[in-house]
């Protein structure tokens, strides 16, 4: 069975700092994809990051980024330069057919001014 | 604009009550998706459906039951049978060529 684990309930964050998130997963396929997802008080989700596992290249958006290691099945989200904007809960999210999404339990992050 | 709509907000229901879940998409996706989420826990799948009436449960999909008559709605019914329905629901939707999945703003479901 896929599954995610996030190890960080919470975590915070002074404004303009870096912070990291972490997500490990479990499974035995070779072809999966992995997404951040952020979901502000709103409760809206929000596609922050994917990640596909054939490709070596960290993904990266902005100020967003990954760490992906295949080997130690590890997918951390780097968040530059943290914005107040960024104050909210993060999801990791492991993609193995196009229909079997499984989540992690969640970071909730909070920017500190 | 184009999104997925979720109706309404907040539904308060008695226990004992079947309720339906709104969940409309005009991003002309084909694959669309309802989730649980519950305090401190990720989001779990209930029901899938990848067309037009065709669907497939989910790891929780007891007490729950949906239809996809339409390619644009994908509503989610909570029978009586379901014996902790109070949580956030949400649904998403996903076009074939890309993995991610796009998600509507939540329903928020109490029962009592």
């Amino acid at each position: 069975a896929q599954t995610v684990t996030q190890s960080q309930p919470e975590m915070s964050v002074q404004e303009a700092e870096t912070v990291t998130l972490s997500c490990t997963y479990d499974t035995s396929e070779n072809n999966y994809y992995l997404f951040w997802y952020k979901q502000p008080p709103s409760r809206q989700m929000i596609l922050v990051i994917r990640q596909e596992a054939y490709k070596q290249q960290n993904a990266t958006e902005n100020r967003f980024s990954v760490n992906f290691q295949k080997a130690a099945k590890s997918f951390s989200l780097k968040i530059s330069d943290s914005q107040l904007g960024d104050t909210a809960m993060y999801f990791c999210a492991f993609l193995y057919n196009n229909n079997d999404m499984r989540f992690g339990a969640g970071t909730r992050l909070t920017v500190k001014p | 604009d184009g999104g997925i709509t979720q109706s309404p907000k907040y539904l308060f229901r008695k226990e004992g009550q079947n309720v339906t879940l709104s969940c409309e998409q005009n991003l002309n996706h084909d694959a669309m998706y309802w989730y649980r989420q519950d305090p401190g826990q990720g989001l779990r799948l209930i029901y899938y459906s990848q067309i037009v009436n065709d669907f497939q449960k989910g790891d929780i999909a007891e007490g729950y039951s949906v239809s996809r008559e339409k390619k644009e709605s994908f509503p989610l019914t909570v029978t009586s049978a379901q014996k902790n329905p109070t949580a956030f629901y949400l649904c998403a939707s996903r076009e074939t060529a890309f993995r991610e999945q796009y998600f509507g703003p939540g329903t928020r479901l109490t029962v009592t």
